[in-house]
Formats: C-alpha cells, structure tokens, sequence
C-alpha cells in the first residue's frame, strides 16, 4: 500500500515564498505528481516527477528524492489566487492509479 | 485547451435510488477514472478503466458500483442503490497514458447529494 503525508494547513504571505512538504511510503514507485484543488473545483496538475531533482515551472517548482520518499513543492512570488488546497500523489509502478495525500490548504495573507 | 465534461454538475437523489453519473473524456486519451471526495476529506481512488474494461478498483467500489463506456465517447459511474455515506463530489479524470509525465485531467465533478 501507499502512505503520502504532508501537513494540513500553512499561512503564507502575498509575494513570499512557501516550501510544502510530503512524505510518502510505497511499495514501488512510478512518479509523484502535485495538484492544485480550489475549494469546490477539481483538482488541476501542476507538475510530476519521476527522477531525483527539482523540476520548475513558472513560479512552481517541485523536488524530488526518492531515496528519502520526500518532496516538496515550492511557489514563489505568492499571489492571493495561490490560496487552495496542494495535494501531493503517488503512483506505484504496480499500479494503474495514482493515489492523493489529504492535500496541504494554503492560506495567503494579504 | 481539452476538456473532460461531466454532468450533472449537481444530483440530489433519495437513498435507495440508482443514479448514474457521465462524464465525457478527452477524445485521445484511452486511460479513464473515477475518484470520489466527501467534504472535507482526501480524493480517493474508485476505479480505473482502460481496453473496455476495469484494470483496477479499490474497496469503495463495491458491487453497488459499475462503470460503462457505452459508445466512443462516453464514461458513465452507475451507483445502483444510493447511500446517505456516498454523498460526495465525483471527478472523472482520463489520461492519454499512464507512463511518463502524464498527469491526470479531472472533469469538474458532479457533487451528488443522497437524502
């Protein structure tokens, strides 16, 4: 099975930087992925690593290491509309699904 | 940009009934899913469907649940007696592919209310 921690909430300000965590524990790994879920909406993609590093995009940027099952998203120059949920996911290589940790809600303070 | 559609964007449905949600998939994607989220809490897995058939359900999906893609373009979750616990909001989300980098598309959900 899958264990994908992260923390429930984190305040932020508007123009800083913000760093959110997760861990995870799977049996066989094949790629962890972050999303973006506004409140009511469906959740959209933001970005998917498979190797070690940090891969960026834009002001989001997301780092991996899979000998320590650790990532981390990184949103820089916060703007007001970042306030959502960040849901980090794991898909096993097993496995034709890819299963989503209970999301980290962000809230941005003017 | 391609979409994943799905309707109704709202249900209200009395226990016990049947209610079948649509969704209609990115046409040149071949991997397709359902996931379920009760407010408040995480996105869970329901099933996944590739090749006109299921390649992977979790525990939710019991034998109240089935799934159909009854034409080229369709992908419908069939709940075949309703309970209060499966009120939730339902996303669809297909995928070209399951290797690589791709992500999945979620459609914007049909929130499903049972009374």
């Amino acid at each position: 099975g899958q264990n994908i921690d992260q923390p429930t909430e984190m305040t932020a300000t508007e123009g800083a930087i913000v760093q959110i965590n997760c861990t995870y524990q799977t049996s066989g790994f094949n790629g962890l992925f972050w999303y973006q879920q506004h409140a009511g909406e469906a959740p959209t993609f933001l970005s998917y690593n498979v190797l070690d590093g940090l891969e960026e995009k834009g002001r989001f940027s997301s780092f991996l290491s899979r000998s320590k099952g650790y990532s981390y998203l990184l949103l820089k120059e916060l703007q007001m509309k970042d306030s959502a949920s960040y849901l980090c996911a794991v898909r096993d290589h097993r496995d034709d699904k890819i299963i989503f940790g209970k999301g980290t809600r962000l809230h941005i303070l003017p | 940009e391609p979409e994943v559609t799905q309707t109704p964007s709202h249900q209200v449905t009395q226990m016990g009934q049947e209610v079948i949600l649509r969704c209609v998939p990115i046409s040149n994607h071949l991997y397709f899913y359902w996931y379920r989220q009760i407010l408040g809490q995480k996105v869970e897995f329901l099933v996944s469907f590739y090749n006109n058939e299921i390649s992977e359900k979790s525990e939710i999906f019991d034998d109240q649940f089935s799934v159909e893609r009854p034409d080229g373009s369709n992908f419908t979750l069939k709940i075949r007696s309703t309970k209060l616990e499966d009120s939730a909001m339902y996303f669809c989300a297909s995928s070209v592919s399951t290797g690589a980098n791709y992500g999945y598309t979620f459609g914007s959900g049909t929130r499903l209310t049972v009374v």
